[in-house]
């Protein structure tokens, strides 16, 4: 079955510890996003990529880092400088940048405890 | 920079009732798409109907069908003959067609749908 999956489903982390949260997408689809949901809001664009071996800010990058190094993978790392990392974080894909249906993962619950 | 607002943050409908989610966005281009999509309670995300700019004819998937009002700015979802099935947060995206630049979509903060037997 070709999809997206995001792994794992839900995560817990210690304050001040780094945590990488895995996409990944059989779908050969060249760009892929991720954003972040808090309750009572809608979607935010953290990061995203185009193409393999670039990606770019999305409007909340602070204290988050990525990579593209392959295409079917876009790893997200919350690192300790994000001061409010509680949330469900979505991970998506399209074919490419002019495309207008995206796919979705079916996310991971991030917790900091 | 572009905004989605929807004004109704829950809305309340009886089974087999028609009901219609509002949405307003603000934006400086003539050319774009827009967008709803469920999110039921499993929380992923669902791709309910699609409607590019550039088309005056309303986007229409089967029971969900989309009154867009360009000048207005205005893109409202109506969902006919309501079922069970159809509770969850509806969010409004837009998305601009020029290709360049940041590509994600920009959501609004969602309306939650119950629907009553």
């Amino acid at each position: 079955d070709g999809g997206i999956t995001q792994s794992p489903k839900y995560l817990f982390r210690k304050e001040g510890q780094n945590v990488t949260l895995s996409c990944e997408q059989n779908l050969n689809h060249d760009a892929m996003y991720w954003y972040r949901q808090d309750p009572g809001q809608g979607l935010r664009l953290i990061y995203y990529s185009q193409i393999v071996n670039d990606f770019q800010k999305g409007d909340i990058a602070e204290g988050y880092s990525v990579s593209r190094e392959k295409k079917e993978s876009f790893p997200l790392t919350v690192t300790s400088a994000q001061k409010n990392p509680t949330a469900f974080y979505l991970c998506a894909s399209k074919l490419d940048r002019w495309s207008t249906e995206a796919f979705f993962g079916q996310g991971t619950r991030l917790t900091v405890v | 920079a572009q905004t989605v607002t929807q004004s109704q943050p829950e809305m309340s409908v009886q089974e087999a009732e028609t009901v219609t989610l509002s949405c307003t966005y603000d934006t400086s281009e003539s050319d774009y798409y827009l967008f709803w999509y469920k999110q039921p309670p499993s929380r992923q995300m669902i791709l309910v109907i699609r409607q590019e700019a550039y088309k005056q004819q309303n986007a229409t998937e089967n029971r969900f069908s989309v009154n867009f009002q360009k000048a207005a700015k205005s893109f409202s979802l109506k969902i006919s003959d309501s079922q069970l099935g159809d509770a969850a947060m509806y969010f409004c995206a837009y998305r601009s067609a020029s290709g360049g630049g940041a590509d994600g979509l920009t959501f609004g903060k969602g309306t939650h749908l119950i629907i009553q037997p």
